[in-house]
């Protein structure tokens, strides 16, 4: 069966870093695209980042663009979210997630299994 | 960036009644939409993608309609465990945004 775990998230001071881990199993993990998506506490969903299933391109919240990098290691199964110079705002649960389709997704990288999700708290 | 609106924020309902969100895109989306339920401390789930597609396993009883810049998911008899809150997504265009959210409370 398809698992998602997120791991990585902790208490960082604002300006801080952190980089966030999803480790895939139960799929082809090398075959899917990957997204983040984040939830600030008591918020909405906020689609945050995603990544082709080759890490052949990447695409970018406007909020997160050039602080947050996303990327992948195939070899691991492991999904990945550099998160720099992090603010206040960036406080959120985040969100692995797998897309439905293998290979190229575009205009349908829909999500079909989440992770629980992995709580980041930026406070000095 | 594509704006989405979902009407209502929020509505209460009992079980067994019928019930209908609407999400609205700011510019067209074809049928590049996702709906999600979200129960409270949990991750979402996929409903209905491609505006109107049953994900597997999701009971009969949600579906989705639209095109363009105006969707809807109805819920056709509400059930106890279908108290949650509902997203809409579009994937048309990056950033992919989602919908503010709609609370299905009980009555």
């Amino acid at each position: 069966q398809v698992q998602l775990v997120e791991s990585g998230g902790g208490v960082v001071q604002p300006g801080g870093s952190l980089r966030l881990s999803c480790a895939a199993s139960g799929f082809t993990f090398s075959s899917y695209g990957m997204h983040w998506v984040r939830q600030a506490p008591g918020k909405g969903l906020e689609w945050v980042a995603f990544i082709r299933y080759d890490g052949s391109n990447k695409y970018y919240a406007d909020s997160v663009k050039g602080r947050f990098t996303i990327s992948r290691d195939n070899s691991k199964n492991t999904l990945y979210l550099q998160m720099n110079s992090l603010r206040a705002e960036d406080t959120a649960v985040y969100y692995c997630a797998k897309v439905l389709d293998e290979w190229n997704c575009g205009g349908d990288c829909y999500s079909d299994y989440w992770g629980q999700g992995t709580l980041v708290t930026v406070s000095s | 960036d594509i704006q989405l609106t979902q009407s209502p924020s929020f509505l209460s309902a009992s079980v067994g009644d019928r019930v209908t969100i609407t999400c609205r895109a700011s510019q067209g989306i074809s049928s590049y939409l996702a709906w999600y339920q979200q129960k409270p401390g949990k991750a979402p789930k996929l409903l209905i993608y491609a505006a109107s597609t049953l994900q597997s396993g999701v009971p009969s009883r949600f579906s989705g309609s639209g095109s363009g810049t105006e969707f809807t998911l109805t819920i056709s008899s509400l059930q106890p465990e279908d108290f949650a809150t509902y997203y809409c997504q579009q994937l048309n265009s990056y950033p992919f945004t989602f919908g503010p959210g709609t609370k299905v409370d009980i009555k």
